[in-house]
């Protein structure tokens, strides 16, 4: 168990939706990262927030955004979803602004698109 | 964009047998990791080498590095079943802050 919690396992949505992933860093980390994985495009950066500031940007669409709560809960918002936003999406947490140290993932969220 | 790739892409072997996986990446790097995924669950951090550091161990893994080449490669000894996975390596990425993944070796271990 890497300390990190990903709520929901999975999520099953229409075309157009809007959902809300949530995610809890390990305690006492207070960078967040966010991840997208899927067949064609691998392993995707998002977004970094570090302490509730956003830090770094990655591949992130302009449909999707997100925010860290003052308790260092993170939640990604995906809006006018496609087909192609189906993916497994990671949070992972470091400490401080590591992120060129260890990061640790949660279990991931499993966005189903129909 | 991919910035460092693993190769092969699938290798398949058996138990007590050695398994090499090889990355490569572009950009100059501090640091690469290696992690490990097993079947859709979140990665799990294996070793980290630094760019002024040739080889590490971890238990049965042994990780390389040659920044003259851009490359790195993982070795895991005596291979287990429960080696099976999707093994990837990470590079930090200066220009996006962040930990840029290559596109995972699937590795198979044969009982």
């Amino acid at each position: 168990d890497s300390g990190v919690t990903q709520t929901p396992k999975h999520l099953i949505t229409a075309t157009g939706q809007r959902v809300t992933l949530r995610c809890s860093p390990r305690s006492g980390d207070l960078s967040v990262y966010w991840y997208q994985q899927s067949l064609d495009q691998g392993l995707q950066f998002l977004i970094q927030y570090y302490n509730g500031e956003e830090r770094a940007k990655g591949n992130i669409l302009e449909r999707f955004s997100a925010q860290q709560f003052p308790d260092l809960h993170s939640e990604l918002n995906l809006s006018s979803l496609e087909l192609g936003d189906s993916a497994l999406y990671f949070c992972a947490s470091s400490v401080e602004q590591g992120w060129q140290e260890k990061l640790f993932f949660g279990s991931g969220t499993q966005l189903s698109v129909l | 964009s991919q910035q460092g790739e693993e190769d092969p892409q699938a290798l398949s072997i058996q138990e007590g047998e050695n398994a090499t996986m090889n990355c490569s990446y572009k950009t100059s790097i501090n640091n690469l990791q290696w992690y490990r995924q097993n079947s859709g669950r979140g990665l799990v951090h294996l070793i980290l080498i630094r760019s002024n550091e040739r080889e590490k161990h971890s238990g049965r893994l042994r990780v390389t590095l040659d920044t003259s080449k851009k490359s790195s490669s993982l070795l895991i000894t005596a291979s287990r079943a429960a080696d099976t996975a999707s093994y990837f390596c990470a590079t930090d990425d200066t220009g996006r802050r962040a930990l840029t993944f290559g596109s995972g070796t699937r590795l198979q271990v044969q009982p």
